[in-house]
């Protein structure tokens, strides 16, 4: 059994919806994060959190501590936001993280 | 910019060959990360390290080994490549200060290719 798990695992949109991604996890942790990777390309990061919100342009980004469960979402979507997410959560106390298997993010125009 | 740089972005290697993978950290980071990413598995850690010559195996460390001689540099090395490691291999960085966990930077990427 994965310590994260993420859906959806693939998601096709039109341009200007509005997107939601879910992750779950079943550890105790210190962070969540959001992570982003274009085809081809490296992994960058997008949001770390611990608690509450956070919102980076058209990105928001929450985390529920007690339900151990986060959601990304992209408000007004646009294919260059078309990319596979990847959710990570560092372990309570720890140095390793845990990774989501990613949910791939198709935006049509 | 902070930054991760990996010293190659595309292997192609035969089997029985060494390989060397290195990793470069530009923000004084304790902690690094090697981990190789497959089509529906994930990111998978193969080692860390923690502090300068310190490693920890991670969830698949078989057929791998690391050096960590100074702080900014994480190596990769496959005694003895094989097809089944064929993959693309991230090196990452996070800073740790103890109760405060930091961000995660990845590098670029080094998609290794063994015939």
């Amino acid at each position: 059994k994965n310590e994260v798990e993420q859906s959806p695992q693939n998601l096709t949109a039109q341009e200007g919806e509005f997107i939601t991604i879910n992750c779950s996890y079943s550890v105790g942790i210190s962070a969540l994060h959001w992570l982003q990777q274009h085809p081809g390309g490296g992994i960058v990061s997008l949001f770390m959190l611990s608690s509450g919100k956070k919102k980076h342009g058209r990105l928001i980004a929450t985390i529920n501590i007690q339900e151990k469960h986060s959601s990304l979402h992209i408000t007004a979507s646009h294919p260059r936001d078309s990319a596979v997410y990847i959710c990570a959560v560092r372990k309570g106390g720890g140095n390793q993280f845990y990774f989501g298997t990613g949910t791939s993010l198709t935006v049509i125009p | 910019d902070v930054k991760v740089t990996q010293s190659s972005r595309y292997l192609v290697k035969r089997t029985g060959e060494k390989v060397f993978l290195e990793c470069v950290q530009d923000m004084d980071h304790e902690n690094m990360f090697w981990y190789r990413q497959d089509p529906g598995l994930g990111l998978r850690l193969i080692y860390f390290s923690y502090d300068v010559k310190m490693k920890e195996k991670g969830d698949i460390p078989e057929g791998y080994s690391v050096s960590r001689e100074k702080k900014e540099r994480f190596s990769l090395i496959l005694e003895s490549a094989s097809t089944n490691q064929t993959s693309m291999y991230l090196c990452a960085s996070s800073s740790w200060t103890g109760a405060l966990p930091g961000e995660l930077f990845f590098g670029e990427g080094s998609r290794l290719t063994v015939l």
